[in-house]
């Protein structure tokens, strides 16, 4: 059985920092793609990055790219997302995703980032 | 970046309905979408892949069509365990979602 498990959320200041983990489980892991995905309480999905199966590349969107960093260890089967200078309107549940096709065909449970003084 | 604009944005039908939700893209996305349903409380979970292919699992009520810019999902034969929020997502040219339709039993 596929399982992602997040971890690492919580609580932070405006400007700090935070690592986001997720341990997956029931796949070969490093066959895959995966990605972040956020929802700000009662909003949408947005997609927040994405790195290939060996970790080589990744992607961002712009509201992200130059303070958020997605790196996975595929000997330890855990994707990660280092989330620098947090901001207000980084507020959200953030799930870990595997991408399959392009779509996202699993997805964790979710993991509650909460940006405020 | 391709924008996705999705609608209605609510939808209250009764049970035994047929109900359909469209995304439209800004620019054509080759077959490129998939649907999620999202459950109250739930994380989201895959309904349909390649504009029309049905994910492993998913009740056969559910089907999605579309070409181009424009895109649909059906739900036949509405049930109470429907009820849900449904997105849209390209992933044609990096990823982005649909601002979802809230689907309520009338």
């Amino acid at each position: 059985e596929v399982q992602l498990v997040e971890t690492g959320g919580g609580l932070v200041q405006p400007g700090r920092s935070l690592k986001l983990s997720c341990v997956a489980s029931g796949f070969t892991f490093n066959n895959y793609w995966m990605s972040w995905t956020r929802q700000a309480p009662g909003k949408g999905l947005e997609w927040v990055a994405s790195i290939t199966n060996s970790g080589g590349s990744t992607y961002y969107p712009d509201s992200v790219k130059g303070r958020f960093t997605i790196s996975r260890d595929n000997a330890q089967n855990t994707l990660y997302l280092q989330m620098n200078s947090l901001r207000s309107e980084d507020t959200a549940t953030y799930y870990c995703t595997r991408a399959w096709l392009g779509a996202f065909d699993y997805w964790g449970q979710g993991v509650m980032v909460t940006v405020s003084s | 970046d391709i924008q996705m604009t999705q609608s209605p944005a609510s939808l209250s039908a009764s049970l035994g309905e047929t109900v359909t939700i469209e995304c439209r893209a800004s620019e054509d996305i080759y077959n490129g979408l998939a649907w999620y349903q999202q459950k109250p409380g739930k994380s989201p979970q895959l309904l349909i892949y390649n504009a029309n292919s049905l994910h492993t699992g998913v009740p056969s009520r559910f089907s999605g069509s579309g070409s181009g810019t424009q895109y649909s999902l059906k739900i036949n034969s509405l049930q109470s365990e429907d009820v849900a929020s449904y997105f849209c997502q390209q992933y044609y040219d990096y990823l982005t979602f649909g601002s979802g339709t809230k689907l309520e039993i009338k």
